[in-house]
């Protein structure tokens, strides 16, 4: 399975952007990049995802460095709602069958947000 | 509203007992799946299921059974066999195999004593 690594942990202050960073040198051509996010004692909630492009949502941006080994989940302006755990995840969209489509949760990188 | 719905939020059991997590949805989405989470760590699959009347293991389904007779409901049974049962047990759907979102309910923490 292609694998994702991420900083554990990052600080931001709010209203500011966020950059939070994920490489993955193994990618496969038909891997799509996802980021989830998790609030404390709650389940995870999907933020975005892309293949090749930048994507963006009201939620967040996704940029995918050129090469595709790394990408970057961006938040524009931090709020104290957005510290959570943020995970970057690949799934291969080459295959609608069996377990190659399914996510492949990490560890993530835990987000802390100060007023 | 249309969403995923998993009781009780905490249950309790003795050791050795069997013990059965319920997940419903109703967004009428074909595959559905299970997910632990122990502290600290990311999600590990369980079980997962495509269709009605069909499921598959995932990366660490011993210990766990699944049934699914109906499209909206996909039940976790954890017996008695699984070692280290105490943990946030995480269901989720998504429309289907091949779609890109998946959504998650708000998860039963799991103890037991």
């Amino acid at each position: 399975d292609a694998k994702t690594t991420q900083p554990n942990s990052m600080e931001s202050n709010e209203e500011e952007p966020v950059h939070l960073p994920c490489n993955h040198s193994t990618i496969s051509g038909t891997d799509y990049i996802h980021w989830y996010r998790q609030l404390p004692s709650q389940g995870p909630e999907y933020v975005i995802h892309g293949l090749t492009s930048n994507v963006n949502n009201r939620m967040a941006s996704l940029a995918i460095a050129e090469d595709r080994k790394s990408s970057t989940l961006i938040l524009h302006r931090a709020t104290l709602r957005d510290a959570a755990v943020y995970y970057c995840i690949l799934r291969d969209g080459g295959y609608y069958g069996g377990s190659q489509g399914n996510l492949i949760f990490g560890k993530g990188t835990k987000l802390s947000v100060k007023p | 509203d249309g969403g995923i719905t998993q009781s009780p939020k905490y249950l309790f059991r003795k050791e050795g007992q069997n013990v059965t997590l319920s997940c419903e949805q109703n967004l009428n989405h074909d595959a559905m799946y299970w997910y632990r989470q122990d502290p600290g760590q990311g999600l590990r699959l369980i079980y997962y299921s495509q269709i009605v009347n069909d499921f598959q293991k995932g990366d660490i389904a011993e210990g766990y059974s699944v049934s699914r007779e109906k499209k909206e409901s996909f039940p976790l049974t954890v017996t008695s066999a699984q070692k280290n049962p105490t943990a946030f047990y995480l269901c989720a759907s998504t429309l289907a195999v091949s779609y890109n979102e998946q959504f998650f309910g708000p998860g039963t923490r799991l103890t037991v004593l």
